[in-house]
Parts: C-alpha cells; structure tokens; sequence
C-alpha cells in the first residue's frame, strides 16, 4: 500500500527552540493532515492543508502543502515542554475519509 | 461531552482467545473507524463504517470483525487472537466520510501471548 516517510524519526531540542519536521511520499495527495499523540492518547487534529501550497498557522504551528503535492512540512515556534509527543502526517488521495494514509510519527521530546 | 471512549484500556489475551472491544462516541458522528498502531508505522484502518448499518474493509481487515450496535458504538472483535494482533487499537469518529477530521479515543492496548 502507500507509504509515507516522515524525518526525524526522532528528536531532541531545548524549550525555546523552533522545530522542523517534514513528511514524504512517491504519491501525490489531495489532502495533508498534520496529528499530535500524546502518550497514553489518541491523535488530535492540529492543522488541515487542502492544496499545493498552502501555508496554514495554529498558534505556533505552521504547516505546509508542499507543491508537488508529494510532501508537507511543519514548523513549531518557540517549543514548550507540553509540545511533547508524537506528531503524524497523515495524506488523503481521494474525497472520502477512508483513504487516509499515516505516517509513523516524529517523536518529539523537549528539554527544559 | 466524553468524545470516544473505548474499553477497556489494556488487555492480555492468550493465543487463540477471543474478545470484542468497545467504541462509543457522543457527537452524533455517521461515520466510525478501527486502526492499529504498531511501533514504527502510521495508524492503519481496519474496518470502517460510513454510516448505522453499513461497514467496510479497511486495509488490515482480516482476523477481525466488526458490528456497528447503532449511531453510537462501533465494535470490534477478535474471534482467535494470535500474537500478530498485539498492538494498540483506535476507535475514531467523523460526522461523515467526506469530512477529514476524525475524533480518535484513547486507545486499548491489546498484548497476546
């Protein structure tokens, strides 16, 4: 099936460092989604991206509908130590809610 | 408002056991899905339902079944378990398929020995 690669797998930064994160594919997507875990839950929904590219913030997030429409990034401003957990892009093909493809995370710790 | 709520929270199972784990959601969401998390690799959906009394495949369906009780809970059963099946299990839910964001619960953490 498809696959997505996400860079980092992993990563360490110290508490008011800006962090950057991308994921990629050989496919092309209509849709890029970008999802925190926290341990012990389940993923939340951080930003939506809809076309190549699209540059959308939540607070200091900022993600990035890269325009081949094979890739998506996001950036994390001035991280604080509750940005921790794992952070998956997840890429849709076509309009129905069944056809997500997930990364497998970036893990994310922050450093006081 | 709960979200989704899945139980139970962990489980041990030995080869060959089965067990059904709960999914209910309160947002009066059409559509409910089933995915797996294994170490290293993105979520993968096993069963879904678009909407009360309809379900699907996902792309890791087999050793599974589903039943959608009514809007509000999505099952999911293991009818013998294998240790292939270890694994952390996500129930979601989403107003309907076309929507994009999915709801997720917390997840059961399911081992078999």
């Amino acid at each position: 099936g498809q696959q997505l690669n996400q860079s980092p797998q992993s990563m360490f930064i110290q508490e008011g460092e800006d962090v950057s994160m991308n994921c990629t594919s050989s496919s092309i997507f209509n849709t890029w989604l970008w999802y925190k875990q926290e341990p012990g839950e389940g993923p939340v929904l951080l930003i939506a991206l809809y076309k190549a590219g699209e540059l959308t913030s939540n607070g200091r997030l900022t993600a990035q509908f890269g325009i081949t429409r094979k890739d998506s990034f996001l950036n994390i401003s001035a991280s604080i130590p509750s940005d921790v957990g794992i952070y998956f892009c997840a890429g849709q093909q076509h309009n129905y809610g069944q056809n997500f493809v997930f990364g497998p995370g970036t893990r994310l710790s922050v450093l006081p | 408002n709960a979200g989704v709520t899945q139980t139970p929270k962990f489980q041990v199972l030995k080869t060959g056991q089965s067990m059904t784990l709960q999914c209910a959601q309160d947002m009066n969401h059409n559509s409910m899905y089933w995915y797996r998390q294994d170490p290293g690799m993105g979520l993968r959906l096993i069963y879904y339902s678009a909407s009360e009394g309809t379900t699907d495949k996902g792309e890791v369906p087999n050793g599974y079944n589903v039943s959608r009780l009514n809007k509000r809970e999505f099952s999911l059963r293991l009818e013998s378990a294998a240790p292939s099946q270890t694994s952390v299990y996500f129930c979601a839910s989403s107003p309907d398929l076309s929507s994009y964001e999915q709801y997720f619960g917390p997840g059961t953490r399911l081992t078999v020995t």
